[in-house]
């Protein structure tokens, strides 16, 4: 079935620091792609996406390309700053059907 | 615009008891879901509704029912509440788009925990 693999949080690092959070995805046919943030106590909300092969989403400075020959899609930020402290899910819809699975989420914690 | 909203905000229940959690959105969206997340699992499909007047089970339906009232409203029932269903639930509201274009809006969340 679908499946979606995040590295496992949580992720520390000081202000300033380059972030990568993995995910990989298992798919039948074309996915979309999704990073989604989680802020203490709120909802989740859209970070950014990807429909097709080689696309770049990019959003407050994060950005993942999607991969298919690797089937990833990384997340990525240059700079990170303390208010990125957060959950971050990564997901994938696939086409046919109007649903979204997640991967288990990983904790970002960032020092001043 | 309120987006999507949930009450309660948080609840406490005893074993065997029944509630209702209530989500509504105002962005005349056709589907909606109820997932809920735990630690470590990251978020769980319970119930979804693809359109008015329809509703499918997800990935962990057992112990919950799902009532889509009308297109702004989707809600969730425990009939008797159990220790695992203690979780935080999250509902959100998508517009189907057949090239792709797809994003689900969430709510709040509701904190339940089961004593």
């Amino acid at each position: 079935g679908d499946s979606v693999t995040q590295m496992e949080g949580p992720v520390t690092l000081s202000e300033e620091a380059f972030l990568t959070i993995n995910c990989t995805y298992t798919a039948t046919g074309y996915p979309s792609l999704f990073w989604y943030v989680q802020y203490p106590g709120e909802g989740l909300q859209l970070l950014l996406k990807a429909t097709k092969a080689d696309d770049k989403g990019s959003n407050k400075g994060f950005e993942a390309t999607y991969r298919k020959e690797t089937t990833s899609f990384h997340l990525e930020k240059g700079s990170v700053q303390v208010s990125d402290s957060a959950v971050y899910f990564c997901a994938l819809k696939v086409r046919v059907r109007n649903k979204l699975v997640f991967g288990a989420g990983t904790i970002l914690r960032v020092k001043s | 615009n309120a987006g999507v909203t949930q009450t309660p905000k948080f609840q406490v229940l005893k074993t065997g008891q029944s509630m209702t959690l209530q989500c509504a959105q105002d962005m005349n969206h056709n589907s909606m879901y109820w997932y809920r997340q735990d630690p470590g699992m990251g978020l769980r499909l319970i119930y979804y509704s693809a359109s008015e007047g329809t509703t499918d089970k997800g990935e962990v339906p057992n112990g919950y029912n799902v009532s889509r009232l009308n297109k702004r409203e989707f809600s969730l029932r425990l009939e008797s509440a159990a220790p695992s269903q203690t979780s935080v639930y999250f509902c959100a509201s998508s517009e189907y788009s057949p090239t792709g274009s797809y994003e689900q809006y969430f709510g709040p969340g509701t904190r339940l925990t089961v004593t």
